[in-house]
């Protein structure tokens, strides 16, 4: 069974940095990308960026460019995304997902992690 | 940067209407559209793929049509299960994805 576990929540106070993990299963991790999503509270879902794990490709939206970092540990077939400079905005549940198969769009997805940032 | 405008942003509805929502894209998008259906507290979850192709296990009363910049999910009978909040998203420019600020559906 493929299967994306995320890392817990997390309490963060402004300018801070918080990295989320992502633990992949069930499937070969460098076949695929791995994305992260931001679900502000109430909110939309909003593309951060990816990274492909075989050769640790990145692209990332421009919204969070220069903040966000996404990285991919093949040995333990873990993706991380780090987000730097938190501000109250950034509180949300952060995915990450994956395009299994080749397709161009998210077809499993983590469980979400929520990051709360409060002074 | 492509936008996808959804419509309406929320609609009440009983069980057993046929229920229809759109999704406009600021450029022409050929069939590279997804739509995802949201519960509150889960993950997405894949309906339809390339604008009308259904996803493996979702039932045959979700149906998705259009192509270029306009596109709709319709729901031929409303369940009780089906009341959640609708996304869609585009692959065009893929690897950059963009989603549609969503549609939530309510209980009349």
């Amino acid at each position: 069974e493929v299967q994306l576990v995320q890392s817990g929540a997390e309490v963060k106070k402004p300018g801070a940095a918080v990295k989320i993990s992502c633990k992949a299963s069930g499937y070969t991790f460098t076949d695929f990308h791995m994305h992260w999503v931001l679900q502000a509270p109430g909110k939309g879902l909003e593309w951060m960026g990816l990274v492909h794990p075989r050769d640790g490709d990145t692209r990332y939206a421009e919204n969070f460019q220069g903040r966000v970092t996404i990285t991919a540990d093949t040995s333990t077939d873990t993706a991380y995304m780090e987000l730097s400079g938190l501000r109250s905005e950034d509180t949300a549940i952060y995915y990450c997902a994956t395009s299994l198969g080749g397709a161009q769009w998210l077809t499993t997805w983590g469980q979400g992690t929520l990051v709360t940032v409060s002074s | 940067a492509i936008q996808l405008t959804q419509s309406p942003s929320s609609l009440s509805a009983s069980v057993g209407d046929r229920v229809t929502m759109t999704c406009r894209a600021s450029q022409g998008i050929n069939s590279a559209l997804v739509w995802y259906q949201q519960k509150p507290g889960k993950p997405p979850k894949v309906l339809i793929y390339s604008a009308s192709t259904l996803e493996d296990g979702v039932p045959s009363r979700f149906s998705g049509r259009g192509s270029g910049t306009d596109f709709t999910l319709t729901i031929s009978s409303l369940q009780p299960e089906d009341f959640a909040t609708y996304y869609c998203q585009q692959f065009n420019l893929y690897p950059h994805l963009t989603f549609g600020g969503g549609t939530r559906v309510e209980i009349k």
